[in-house]
């Protein structure tokens, strides 16, 4: 049983194209955490919600609490923005981090 | 900029060998952290610390890894012996505190195969 589920697993896209990877939990939390991880393994953390919306250049990220739901956006998606990017929520009753199995994203140019 | 440093990056070793893994936190961030990848999953955690106190290490194969940060600054994971199904990527990551508002900064991670 994965806390944390992600949608798609792997995504191909057009550079330009808008971009919308999903994240569901099923767990109570606290805070929410989108994170990217380029090929070679170093991870980056992009946001950290707890509530309503944030935006960071092309990127957009939101979260619904009463339904357990987040998105993040890519706007305007480039060739670089290549990676996979994982959700990942802290457990309130559980006192730790669950991830997602991550979106795999290729822009292709 | 300050990051967490691992090393090494890359550990190619023969099943029953031993192993060892070191990372060095961002200066001045309390908590420390070590998670394991398996390709095409998300980071599991193995280890966390406060300090020099281990805070949770439920998911930690105690047989065979051991985990230690003596100082509460540098942190080393070891595996002995060695198994084939640990080949993965093991993460660092640091914060000042634990918690969900405390961002956690990772390392490059140490890739790691058994053969």
């Amino acid at each position: 049983k994965n806390e944390v589920e992600q949608s798609p697993q792997n995504l191909t896209a057009q550079e330009g194209e808008f971009i919308t990877i999903n994240c569901s939990y099923s767990v109570g939390i606290s805070a929410l955490h989108w994170l990217q991880q380029h090929p070679g393994g170093g991870i980056v953390s992009l946001f950290m919600l707890s509530s309503g919306k944030k935006k960071h250049g092309r990127l957009i990220a939101t979260i619904n609490i009463q339904e357990k739901h987040s998105s993040l956006h890519i706007t305007a998606s480039h060739p670089r923005d290549s990676a996979v990017y994982i959700c990942a929520v802290w457990s309130i009753t559980g006192n730790q981090f669950y991830f997602g199995t991550g979106t795999s994203l290729t822009v292709i140019p | 900029e300050a990051e967490v440093a691992q090393s090494p990056r890359y550990k190619i070793t023969e099943k029953s060998q031993a192993v060892a893994f070191w990372c060095d936190p961002i200066s001045g961030h309390a908590t420390l952290y070590w998670y394991r990848q398996i390709l095409g999953q998300g980071p599991e955690l193995l280890v966390q610390f406060q300090d020099e106190s281990v805070v949770d290490d439920s998911q930690l194969p105690k047989d065979r890894f051991s985990a230690e940060r003596l100082k509460g600054v540098d942190s080393t994971l070891k595996i002995q012996p060695a198994e084939l199904g640990d080949s993965a990527m093991y993460l660092c990551a640091s914060s000042w505190l634990a918690g969900s508002y405390n961002e956690q900064f990772f390392g490059p991670g140490t890739r790691l195969t058994v053969l």
